[in-house]
């Protein structure tokens, strides 16, 4: 299995432009979360999706944040428009929903984003 | 309230020795329990799942304290190769399937 694949690895842009965080979840994974990392809050969860279906978006800081899971087999997060506090590393994570205790998390290689 | 909470360190040990680390959580609901490591500029990934009564594998070893809400690794004979970040996972399966990191652990082990 090749994993989680996340698009693009490194991404630079401009404040105020849009930009779009691309995830293909391991197959046959019912969960996807998207998580940011930042030295000083640590990762965040900011959505997560069941079933293709959003449960918890309480995580993401605001409107100009917005994740989408058209299908089983994608998800982006998207921010529009971009300020300079948004750099962060975004991670996305995909998870079986088992209903099993134990059943861990496998995370993609992440975004690295930088808004100048 | 951060749902889980973690001494950010630094740890800085020699070669050989022995580190803990604890990680608290603020629901009693959560379900179950993992330790992360993440080395620099890398993604997160599964170290060891925690059992509730506690696990080993090799020199790790994991307990988790329900009654205190408390999880901790212990690391024996630390190697070069260990320095890295420990984070402290939850997760809530019958709400969702949330997880939930705390900020990490950084350890550095000096030859």
């Amino acid at each position: 299995d090749a994993g989680v694949i996340q698009s693009p690895r490194h991404e630079v842009t401009e404040m105020g432009q849009e930009v779009t965080l691309r995830c293909k979840p391991i197959s046959g994974h019912n969960s996807l979360f998207w998580y940011r990392q930042t030295m000083m809050r640590g990762l965040e969860l900011l959505i997560y999706f069941n079933n293709n279906v959003p449960i918890d978006d309480s995580g993401m800081p605001e409107d100009r944040f917005s994740a989408k899971m058209p299908n089983a087999s994608f998800s982006t997060l998207k921010i529009q428009p971009s300020e300079p506090r948004d750099s962060a590393v975004y991670f996305c994570a995909s998870s079986p929903l088992s209903g099993q205790p134990n059943t861990e998390a496998f995370f993609g290689q992440g975004t690295r984003l930088t808004v100048v | 309230r951060k749902e889980v909470e973690q001494d950010p360190g630094p740890f800085n040990v020699p070669e050989g020795a022995t580190v803990a680390f604890n990680c608290t959580y603020s629901n009693s609901a959560s379900q179950s329990f993992f330790w992360y490591r993440q080395d620099c500029r890398k993604e997160p990934k599964l170290l060891m799942s925690v059992y509730s009564s506690g696990n080993e594998d090799g020199r790790f070893t994991a307990q988790l304290n329900r009654a205190s809400q408390y999880i901790s690794l212990l690391i024996r004979d630390s190697k070069l190769s260990d320095s890295a970040t420990y984070l402290c996972v939850v997760n809530f399966l019958y709400t969702g399937n949330q997880f939930y990191f705390g900020t990490g652990t950084s350890l550095t082990v000096i030859p």
